[in-house]
């Protein structure tokens, strides 16, 4: 496997299912986000993490959770999500995060649909 | 108002036009500035970095004026593979990137 992989590619759950979103990079990077895209939205970010610990959490609901066991693995915890939760969930890494730009790479993201 | 913000379109062109699509930012501290690009159903790629001195890659030409806090990314040649969604980004030091809207692009035949 080569750069950001992210899975499931598709999820379908109900209002008080409880799931989670997997996210490995396979660059060397020590930072990684989630980041959610909503139709007719700009991308925006949820959390992001350096050498492990969050450094950003941009106000998100509790009903997501992120957990970061390693530089090379993300993963978003979901639970009692609404309907208004469905968006693609796209995971990123980089070389650094915070004082300057550091190239961010994307997996596929995982498209989410809350019934 | 938004932080960065982007005419949607979408910009529908013949091959060969030549389209601009353009972009400014609310936070005069914003450091940095990308174009990225993201095709239907993927996720986004760095297409270039923006510069005041302007920058050309290919058919590509993306120029920035800080002080209309204006961004600019201009295509020539369209392609019918450059149809996408073009995303302006900013990035501020301490916090991840800003991503406009995206202005949508379809070149046809």
């Amino acid at each position: 496997e080569t750069g950001v992989t992210q899975t499931p590619r598709h999820l379908v759950m109900g209002m008080t299912n409880k799931k989670s979103l997997k996210c490995e990079q396979h660059l060397g990077h020590n930072a990684m986000y989630w980041y959610k895209q909503s139709a007719k939205k700009p991308l925006e970010l949820m959390f992001v993490y350096s050498l492990e610990e969050r450094v950003e959490n941009n106000s998100v609901p509790s009903r997501f959770s992120p957990e970061c066991p390693n530089s090379s693995h993300l993963f978003l915890h979901l639970h009692t999500l609404q309907p208004e939760d469905s968006a693609l969930y796209l995971c990123a890494s980089s070389q650094g995060a915070g004082l300057a730009y550091n190239e961010q790479f994307f997996g596929p993201g995982t498209r989410l649909t809350v019934l | 108002r938004k932080e960065v913000e982007q005419d949607p379109g979408p910009f529908n062109v013949p091959e060969g036009a030549t389209v601009a699509f353009n972009c400014t930012y609310s936070n005069s501290a914003s450091q940095s500035f990308f174009w990225y690009r993201q095709d239907c159903r993927k996720e986004p790629k760095l297409l270039m970095s923006v510069y005041s001195s302007g920058n050309e890659d290919g058919r590509f030409t993306a120029q920035l004026n800080r002080a209309s806090q204006y961004i600019s990314l201009l295509i020539r040649d369209s392609k019918l593979s450059d149809s996408a969604t073009y995303l302006c980004v900013a990035f501020r030091a301490g916090t991840a990137l800003i991503f406009g809207k995206g202005t949508t692009l379809s070149v046809s035949s």
